[in-house]
């Protein structure tokens, strides 16, 4: 089955830790992203990616960097520098410029103890 | 920049009831896109909206696109337990990568 791969589903961090959020697709799409859902607000967008070894900052890209080393694969990683870590993180894709829709992951859930 | 947002926040339906959920934008929208998010779930794809005035339907599901292409609307008929979850609109000002979601609105149906 073609879909998204996400890893791991639940995440724990320390305080001033970088962490790395795994996102895996095989559905061929040329276009990745990755959003942060928080209660109440939507999902916000990071970054987002429309080739390989390119991509952009969304809207709150601050405390966040990504790597697009091959088609498949857009890892996220959560750096000490962002503030306030904690939220669901979601990955997607999609097809060109995404007319067909965004295709997500199961998502991230990140907690800092 | 371009925000959409969307009302009610909250909807509670009695099972068997209709109800609408809007979404507005700030800016014009050169497509709109419509996900339902299952609880404990992520967002699935439900339909594209392109032209102006435009309407769809899936089933119980009738989704509008406005006049000016800066709203949109999601209406639900005779509402069952399955219709519960989040339902988000996410529109982009232009042909690019880049949707704006807007926050939601989190439908609970009542037996």
């Amino acid at each position: 089955d073609g879909g998204i791969t996400q890893s791991p589903k639940y995440l724990f961090r320390k305080e001033g830790q970088n962490v790395t959020l795994s996102c895996e697709q095989n559905l061929n799409h040329d276009a990745m992203y990755w959003y942060r859902q928080d209660p109440g607000q939507g999902l916000r967008l990071i970054y987002y990616s429309q080739i390989v070894n390119d991509f952009q900052k969304g809207d709150i890209a601050e405390g966040y960097s990504v790597s697009r080393e091959k088609k498949e694969s857009f890892p996220l990683t959560v750096t000490s520098a962002q503030k306030n870590p904690t939220a669901f993180y979601l990955c997607a894709s999609s097809i060109g410029t995404g007319g067909s829709g965004y295709t997500f992951g199961s998502g991230t859930r990140l907690t800092v103890v | 920049g371009q925000q959409v947002m969307q009302i009610p926040q909250y909807q509670h339906v009695q099972e068997g009831e209709d109800f609408t959920t809007y979404c507005n934008s700030s800016t014009t929208l050169s497509n709109i896109q419509w996900y339902k998010q299952r609880p404990g779930g992520h967002p699935v794809f439900l339909i594209q909206l392109v032209k102006s005035g435009e309407v769809k339907k899936q089933k119980r599901l009738t989704f509008q696109f406005g006049e000016a292409k800066k709203n949109s609307s999601l209406h639900i008929t005779a509402t069952q337990t399955t219709d519960v979850g989040t339902y988000f609109c996410a529109g982009s000002p232009g042909n690019d990568y880049k949707l704006s979601f807007g926050a939601g609105t989190t439908v609970t149906v009542r037996a």
